[in-house]
């Protein structure tokens, strides 16, 4: 079946620095890949997504591009700040199966 | 102008209760999910409803039953709690099916079984 395996947290930073999560991904057909985060007590927003091999999706300075060769999909960001701290989910829905399969997600703190 | 919205937040209760969670959309879309967040963040779906139709059924025990009166709103009662039933539970919508498509999360439902 669908899997995603992402990079254990957590993860801590000074502000500025520059940040890579991990993502590598198993699916049948050619899955749609995500990135959710969830800030501290509060529900999941979608940070970005690409629907196919070569896309990058990119919101708020964050980066991934959808690499079908490597079954990857990192998430970076050149210089984080202290309110990028929250738990950051790889996430992918293939073909006509449109359930979310979420990594077990990664805690990033970032601190001033 | 809340997009998902889920009530209630909180919800504590004994073992062996029945409660219920209710979730609304007004998004317009016409698919709705549960999903079931673990102690250690872990998301897991539970169920899917597409026009009122039951289309994802995981493994989940038949303690719990989704209910979907119209295309805005998917219900979650769970009967006779138990302790492993303490997580977070989220609502989630999306336009249509098909892998592409953004689901869109409420801010989660804290439940506490004692």
């Amino acid at each position: 079946g669908d899997s995603v395996t992402q990079m254990e947290g957590p993860v801590t930073l000074s502000e500025e620095a520059f940040l890579t999560i991990n993502c590598t991904y198993t699916a049948t057909g050619y899955p749609s890949l995500f990135w959710y985060v969830q800030y501290p007590g509060e529900g999941l927003q979608l940070l970005l997504k690409a629907t196919k091999a070569d896309d990058k999706g990119s919101n708020k300075g964050f980066e991934a591009t959808y690499r079908k060769e490597t079954t990857s999909f990192h998430l970076e960001k050149g210089s984080v700040q202290v309110s990028d701290s929250a738990v950051y989910f790889c996430a992918l829905s293939g073909g006509s199966n449109y359930k979310l399969t979420f990594g077990k997600g990664t805690l990033l703190t970032v601190n001033p | 102008d809340t997009a998902v919205s889920q009530t209630p937040k909180y919800l504590v209760t004994q073992m062996g209760n029945d409660k219920s969670i209710k979730c609304e959309q007004n998004l317009g879309h016409d698919t709705m999910y549960w999903y079931k967040q673990d102690s250690k963040k872990f998301l897991k779906i539970m169920f899917s409803y597409n026009n009122k139709e039951l289309i994802i059924n995981e493994t989940v025990p038949n303690r719990f039953s989704p209910k979907s009166p119209d295309k805005a709103h998917l219900n979650l009662h769970i009967n006779s709690l138990e302790l492993g039933d303490s997580a977070v539970y989220f609502c989630a919508s999306s336009q249509e099916r098909g892998g592409g498509k953004t689901q869109y999360f409420g801010p989660g439902t804290r439940l506490l079984v004692l």
